[in-house]
């Protein structure tokens, strides 16, 4: 199947603790990113990757660090958890918009249910 | 902050009706917009997109409309089916920026059998 794949679908976790969430796509896109969805359903962007570098980075807390190891993959590390982590993260890509126009479709992964406890 | 907002957080129809789904948008410099349908347990869904130099775009039993005047996006699902039942959500791009999306809050669309 093509498409984002996220791993895990669900993480139950102890405040404080470490955990990372993986994303690959197999697209062939360029641009990667991290959204968060809160319990009211709300979408924001956290972090946007174009070929490994870092694009967009809007107010995530330095607990949250992605990491891009080639262009298909961006992962998610969130270090000491807490309580208001508890969200449905969702990883999602697309062409590169500087390159593909300056529209292009964003293809989300499945999501991953974060649950701090 | 938050620029894109929907008029109706719920909306239930009849299967068969045509669903018509508002959205708001606050900033003038945005240029490009996008439908998504997010169903129970998955990933939101690409379902159309307009650029701000069109009003109206079509698309197979959906229809997005844009009054810039007022900014004011709209979605028309024609015949709707039980299957549409989602959480839709419109996004904008503001022009100049990176591929950011910013989303609004999202409408629950329920149909009835």
């Amino acid at each position: 199947d093509t498409a984002v794949s996220q791993t895990p679908k669900y993480l139950v976790t102890q405040m404080g603790n470490d955990k990372s969430i993986k994303c690959e796509q197999n697209l062939g896109h360029d641009t990667m990113y991290w959204y968060k969805q809160d319990s009211k359903k709300f979408l924001k962007i956290m972090f946007s990757y174009n070929n490994k570098e870092l694009i967009i980075n809007e107010t995530v807390p330095n607990r949250f660090s992605p990491k891009s190891p080639d262009k298909a993959h961006l992962n998610l590390h969130i270090n000491s958890l807490e309580l208001g982590d508890s969200a449905v993260y969702f990883c999602a890509s697309s062409h590169d918009l500087r390159t593909s126009g300056f529209t292009d479709t964003q293809y989300f992964g499945p999501g991953t249910r974060l649950t701090v406890l | 902050g938050e620029s894109v907002g929907l008029h109706l957080p719920t909306l239930s129809v009849q299967e068969g009706d045509n669903s018509i789904i508002n959205c708001a948008y606050s900033n003038s410099a945005s240029d490009y917009f996008i439908w998504y349908k997010q169903e129970s347990g998955k990933g939101p869904q690409f379902i159309i997109d307009i650029r701000s130099n069109m009003d109206k775009r079509q698309g197979q039993r959906v229809t997005v409309l844009l009054n810039k005047t007022v900014k004011h996006l709209s979605l028309q699902i024609a015949a709707t089916q039980p299957g549409d039942s989602a959480v839709y959500f419109c996004a904008e791009k503001v022009r100049g920026s990176q591929g950011n999306l910013i989303f609004g809050k999202g409408t629950k669309l329920s149909v009835k059998p």
